[in-house]
C-alpha cells in the first residue's frame, strides 16, 4: 500500500490567494482527518469525516477554511483567501478496520508545508 | 476536557543507553486508546506504539516499551539501547472518539 498521499508537499503562495491541499488515504480506511502543525500551537485536529461524512469541524478556525471528502479516496482542505498566518504543516490522517492490528490506528500522510507570504 | 501535557521540551541520551520521556494526560473517560509518535526531521508521522486502556500490561515494540499507569494517567515511553536514528520529535496523544490530542512533544538527541 502506498500509504496517505498529500500533495502538493510544499506550497508558497501570496497572501489572499486560495489555496487547496489534497489527500488520498489509505484503500480501504473509512475515517479521514485533517490536523494543522505550528510552533506555537502544536498539531491540532481541524476537521474529522467518517464515511465522507463530516463528524467534528469544531476545530476549523473560521469561515475561510473548508473541506470536502466527495468519494471514500479522495479530500481537500481549502482556504479562501490565505493570511501569513495560515503558514503550518498541514496533515492529512486515516484510520479503518482494515486489519485488526491496525484498528484505531491513524496512519499519517508526509504533510503539505504552506508558507503564505 | 482531555489534554495531554509531555513536560519535557528537550531530552538528550547517549547511544546505546536508556532515555524515558515522560506523558501524563487528563479524562474522565475508562476505555480510550494512547500513542506514542515519531516525527524525524522529514516531518512524517510514524507510530511507534500504542497501548490500550483496558490492558493492564504494558505495550511492547522491540526497544521500545512504556509504562502506563492508569490511575496516575501516566504513560511514558522508554527507550533501549538508544540509536542515532531515534533522533526526533516524539508526540504523546490521546484519541476518544475517533480523534487525536497531541502533547507538545519532546525532541530527543542521541549523543553517538
Amino acid at each position: 500500500d502506498a500509504g496517505v498521499i498529500q500533495s502538493p508537499r510544499h506550497e508558497v503562495t501570496e497572501m489572499g490567494q486560495e489555496v487547496t491541499l489534497r489527500c488520498k488515504p489509505i484503500s480501504g480506511h473509512n475515517s479521514l482527518f485533517w490536523y494543522r502543525q505550528t510552533m506555537m500551537r502544536g498539531l491540532e485536529l481541524l476537521i474529522y469525516f467518517n464515511n465522507n461524512v463530516p463528524i467534528d469541524d469544531s476545530g476549523m478556525p473560521e469561515d475561510r477554511f473548508s473541506a470536502k471528502m466527495p468519494n471514500a479516496s479522495f479530500s481537500t482542505l481549502k482556504i479562501q483567501p490565505s493570511e501569513p498566518r495560515d503558514s503550518a504543516v498541514y496533515f492529512c490522517a486515516s484510520t479503518g478496520r482494515t486489519s485488526p492490528l491496525a484498528k484505531n490506528i491513524q496512519y499519517f500522510g508526509a504533510g503539505t508545508r504552506l508558507s503564505v507570504l | 476536557a482531555q489534554t495531554v501535557t509531555q513536560s519535557q521540551p528537550e531530552m538528550s541520551v547517549q547511544e546505546a543507553e536508556t532515555v524515558t520521556l515522560s506523558c501524563t494526560y487528563d479524562t474522565s473517560e475508562s476505555d480510550y486508546y494512547l500513542f506514542w509518535y515519531k516525527q524525524p526531521p522529514s516531518r512524517q508521522m510514524i507510530l511507534v506504539i500504542r497501548q490500550e486502556a483496558y490492558k493492564q500490561q504494558n505495550a511492547t515494540e522491540n526497544r521500545f516499551s512504556v509504562n502506563f499507569q492508569k490511575a496516575a494517567k501516566s504513560f511514558s515511553l522508554k527507550i533501549s539501547d538508544s540509536q542515532l536514528g531515534d533522533a526526533a520529535m516524539y508526540f504523546c496523544a490521546y484519541r476518544r472518539e475517533g480523534k487525536l490530542i497531541f502533547g507538545q512533544g519532546t525532541e530527543l538527541s542521541v549523543k553517538p
